[in-house]
């Protein structure tokens, strides 16, 4: 089974402040996806990355994915309260069949 | 992006009886769509792999009895919870794989009394 470690597991911080989550596993991904869950709902697709060493941008959203597709980020700048919500990045399961495997998740809040 | 639509959003149900929760692809077909159970701030566990025209594919620990999966068509997925108790009370959410990722439901919230 492929694991994604992410972290951190919770995140508070103020509006304007600048933060980095974190996805890592030991496995060799052919593509990441992040997604982010606000309460209630569910995930929404905000980006997938295939390339290693890829970078994408998303208004204030950085992705970036490791060179050795191992690992990924996802870099907020000028957090807003609007950004509060569950990150989850997910990859496929090895074996060929796309099953995504989910990391943990990051709980993000972002007080005014 | 692609539309995957989940309902009901949330449903109270008696201890005993048996809910069902529909997952419809809206502008794609979906041979696979996946069930996931979330509890409050944790991540998405997989419950199953919903094939359309065979049988789902069950996480170990998960009741397939219990957790009925039938996919009849390639726009359509439903889940069954059977003679629900109190300890099924969780949020559900399905996706469905579509380029160049999953997509997902907005969840059923089920809460059972």
């Amino acid at each position: 089974t492929q694991l994604l470690e992410q972290s951190p597991q919770f995140l508070s911080i103020q509006e304007g402040e600048n933060l980095t989550v974190y996805c890592n596993s030991s496995s060799v991904f052919s593509s990441l996806q992040w997604y982010r869950q606000e309460p209630g709902e569910g995930p929404v697709l905000l980006v997938t990355v295939v390339t290693g060493g890829e970078v994408k941008k998303l208004k204030r959203l950085t992705f970036q994915f490791g060179d050795a597709r191992k690992d990924s980020s996802l870099h907020i700048t000028a957090a807003q309260p609007g950004d509060t919500g569950l990150y989850l990045c997910a990859g496929p399961s090895s074996g060929g069949s796309y099953i995504p495997t989910f990391g943990r998740g990051t709980s993000l809040i972002v007080h005014p | 992006g692609a539309v995957v639509s989940q309902h009901p959003s949330w449903v109270i149900c008696k201890s005993g009886t048996s809910v069902k929760i529909e997952c419809r692809s809206l502008d794609f077909q979906a041979t696979t769509m996946f069930w996931y159970r979330q509890f409050p701030k944790q991540s998405l566990m997989l419950m199953a792999t919903s094939n359309e025209g065979s049988k789902a594919t069950y996480e170990q620990g998960v009741e397939k009895d219990k957790f009925l999966i039938n996919h009849a068509s390639l726009t359509l997925s439903t889940l069954t919870v059977t003679s629900a108790h109190p300890e099924d009370s969780s949020f559900y959410i399905c996706s469905a794989r579509g380029p160049p990722g999953a997509f997902f439901g907005q969840g059923t919230r089920l809460t059972v009394v």
